[in-house]
């Protein structure tokens, strides 16, 4: 199995401020690399695909990057909607796995 | 507009039984491979199963080989998940998701394993 480690767990940040998350696989997964945002109680949404591709509707100052093995998720000015819980998610072979969480809190 | 909608979920005791459906819609369910992916309490999302668009190719998470079954019905728009020898560690929301890029995914049904 890939293993998909996600840094940090936890990040508490201010509205406005520049966010970054970092996913780092254990192997090769060329692109095939997602990012969910999820609210409590409710299913994940697709953010980003394919590492850099942004789904439809979703605000542009998200952003996704690929260095190797290690993706990085960006959002560029943090707004009082983005308070929630981020995962990546490699989708290069099955099973599919996903990085642990990373928590993002008002500080 | 796609939907996606779990149900069959409930409370079962150790070693019991349940199906879980997702019916689809909006979409040409029957072009697109399928999957479970399941959330216990508070902890992060685990893949579960895999079905191709016709059937014929499956694969199962190791913790739930040889317990779990996924099948599909493209006339009925529909996948299923027969969970059978259930554990308490099985508790937890289960979702129906399309291809990662479709960004399909369902609102989720709870499975709740106790005595």
């Amino acid at each position: 199995d890939i293993q998909m480690t996600q840094s940090p767990s936890t990040l508490s940040a201010s509205v406005g401020d520049r966010v970054t998350i970092t996913c780092r696989a254990g192997q090769s997964i060329s692109s095939w690399l997602a990012w969910y945002q999820q609210k409590p109680g409710k299913a994940p949404k697709l953010l980003i695909y394919k590492a850099s591709s942004l789904e439809d509707g979703v605000p542009s100052r998200f952003s996704g990057s690929r260095s190797g093995t290690e993706f990085t998720l960006t959002i560029s000015s943090l707004q009082p909607d983005d308070f929630a819980t981020f995962y990546c998610q490699q989708y290069n072979s099955y099973p599919w796995t996903f990085g642990q969480g990373t928590k993002v809190e008002i500080k | 507009e796609v939907q996606l909608v779990e149900s069959g979920g409930g409370l079962v005791q150790p070693g019991g039984s349940l199906r879980l459906s997702c019916a689809a819609s909006g979409f040409t369910f029957s072009s697109y491979e399928m999957n479970w992916v399941r959330q216990a309490p508070g902890k992060g999302l685990e893949w579960v199963s895999y079905i191709s668009s016709s059937g014929s190719t499956i694969y199962y998470a190791d913790s739930v080989k040889g317990r779990f079954t996924i099948s599909r019905d493209n006339a009925k728009n529909s996948l299923y998940l027969q969970m059978n020898s259930l554990r308490a560690e099985d508790t937890a929301v289960y979702y129906c998701a399309g291809p990662v890029a479709e960004g399909y995914w369902g609102q989720g049904t709870l499975v709740t394993v106790s005595s």
